[in-house]
């Protein structure tokens, strides 16, 4: 079975902290992605990255950074936390194929206050 | 107006009852369609995923694509209490890499 392991499933955060949520798979899957999932708006694509040290924007991008520094590992960074970032963050990964679907991660429920 | 539209719900119905899910979307290269079931403090898990039009069929679920109307479902049959949960529908095309989801409809089935 696919496993992506998120680091933390809660955390508390105070506004203009900066925060780093991890997330790796041990699937050897090329493809990784952050969501974050809220009420009444699904989930919403952060970033993705497609490769080592590659990197795209979702529909959300502002205010998050990305990093891949290997293949296994995608961090999502929040430069300065806000309390319009308090939500659930999903990690996800696939294949290269295209057509490969998502498997998640249990997600981290990041509250900033 | 979404990409893809499901009704949040929520769906109550009692143990054994057969539950239809549904999504509309508007997109109509989409090619690619996914359910996924999400327990409460837990991620999405894949539950049934659907290359075009047409059914499939896994144990209880069965997942119906049809693209002419750009309106996809799911049925549970014999619903139990462990199906209560909330059901995401996505889609994507053969393009790109973003997979698009619906708001997820909550289940409740009763014992």
């Amino acid at each position: 079975d696919v496993k992506v392991t998120q680091s933390s499933r809660y955390l508390v955060k105070r506004t203009g902290e900066k925060v780093f949520l991890e997330c790796v798979q041990d699937m050897d899957h090329e493809n990784m992605f952050w969501y974050r999932q809220d009420p009444g708006l699904g989930l919403r694509l952060i970033y993705f990255s497609y490769d080592v040290k590659m990197k795209e924007k979702g529909d959300i991008p502002e205010g998050y950074s990305v990093s891949r520094e290997k293949k296994e590992r995608f961090s999502l960074i929040l430069e300065s936390a806000s309390t319009n970032q308090t939500s659930m963050y999903l990690c996800a990964s696939s294949y290269r194929d295209r057509d490969s679907p998502l498997h998640f991660g249990n997600g981290t429920r990041l509250t900033v206050t | 107006q979404k990409e893809v539209e499901q009704d949040p719900g929520p769906l109550s119905v009692p143990e054994g009852a057969i539950v239809s899910l549904n999504c509309t979307y508007s997109n109509s290269a989409f090619q690619y369609f996914m359910w996924y079931r999400q327990y409460s403090r837990k991620g999405p898990e894949l539950l049934m995923y659907t290359y075009s039009s047409g059914n499939k069929e896994d144990g209880r679920f069965t997942a119906q694509v049809d693209k002419s109307s750009k309106y996809i479902s799911l049925f549970i049959r014999d619903s139990q209490p462990s199906d209560s949960a909330t059901y995401l529908c996505a889609m994507k095309d053969t393009g790109g890499f973003k997979t698009i989801f619906g708001a997820g409809t909550r289940l409740f089935v009763k014992a």
